[in-house]
């Protein structure tokens, strides 16, 4: 069983939609949250960060994590065709100073947004 | 320039070249990082640098050698690679290492090997 499971997609949707996507994980130990955007051609761009359970918004995007659940979404509202990227989930648990911040990924979801 | 800078951003190497990729933040951080991003697979942290020091090593063959020689510039040396190291190498950066905190990446190198 893979740490953080991501369903690759496509996830097509029409411009103006909700775009929901997900990340389910196994380690309980998981307290950082983040989203990264990539555009192809391009690196990972960060989108939201977020430690902890709860919601965090910024702007049209809405980051959500449930720990009891080992689940955490990311919501895209008004979606428009530029949004049409991979959308990668990561996350990390608690500072330990030998661990640092290890990133554990999300295999990424393809997300196209028609007009 | 600002951020996290790559080159080249493309790099096609027969099996019995030697070359280096060259990573450049220019965001005073202290920690840099490589990973690995081949299709339809999770990035692969490679190695972790924090003030020039490696700090993390994921078991990477010996044919990837790392070089940090300041908190600003970072190089993966590449000598007899195969064919399954073709892939989008990336590196990041992050204020330090040691504390949760988020990572920028750069557009990374597209490898090929013939």
């Amino acid at each position: 069983q893979k740490e953080v499971e991501q369903d690759p997609g496509p996830l097509s949707v029409p411009e103006g939609a909700i775009v929901s996507l997900n990340c389910t994980y196994s380690n309980s130990a998981f307290q950082y949250f983040m989203w990264y955007r990539q555009y192809s051609r391009k690196g990972p761009e960060l989108l939201m960060y977020t430690y902890s359970s709860g919601n965090k918004e910024d702007g049209r995007f809405t980051a959500q994590v449930d720990k009891s659940s080992k689940y955490i979404s990311l919501f895209i509202r008004d979606s428009q065709p530029s949004d049409s990227a991979t959308y990668l989930c990561a996350m990390s648990a608690k500072e330990i100073k030998a661990a640092g911040n290890k990133l554990t990924f999300g295999g990424g979801t393809r997300v196209l947004v028609k007009p | 320039e600002t951020g996290v800078t790559q080159t080249p951003r493309h790099l096609v190497m027969g099996m019995t070249n030697k070359k280096s990729l060259k990573c450049e933040q220019h965001l005073g951080h202290n920690a840099m990082y490589w990973y690995k991003q081949s299709a339809k697979k999770p990035l692969e942290l490679m190695f972790v640098y924090s003030l020039e020091e490696r700090v993390e090593n994921n078991s990477v063959p010996s044919r990837f050698s790392p070089e940090c020689p300041n908190s600003s510039h970072l190089f993966l040396h590449l000598h007899t690679l195969q064919p399954e190291d073709s892939a989008l190498y990336l590196c990041a950066s992050s204020q330090d290492w040691g504390q949760n905190q988020p990572q920028h990446f750069g557009d990374g190198t597209r490898l090929s090997i013939l």
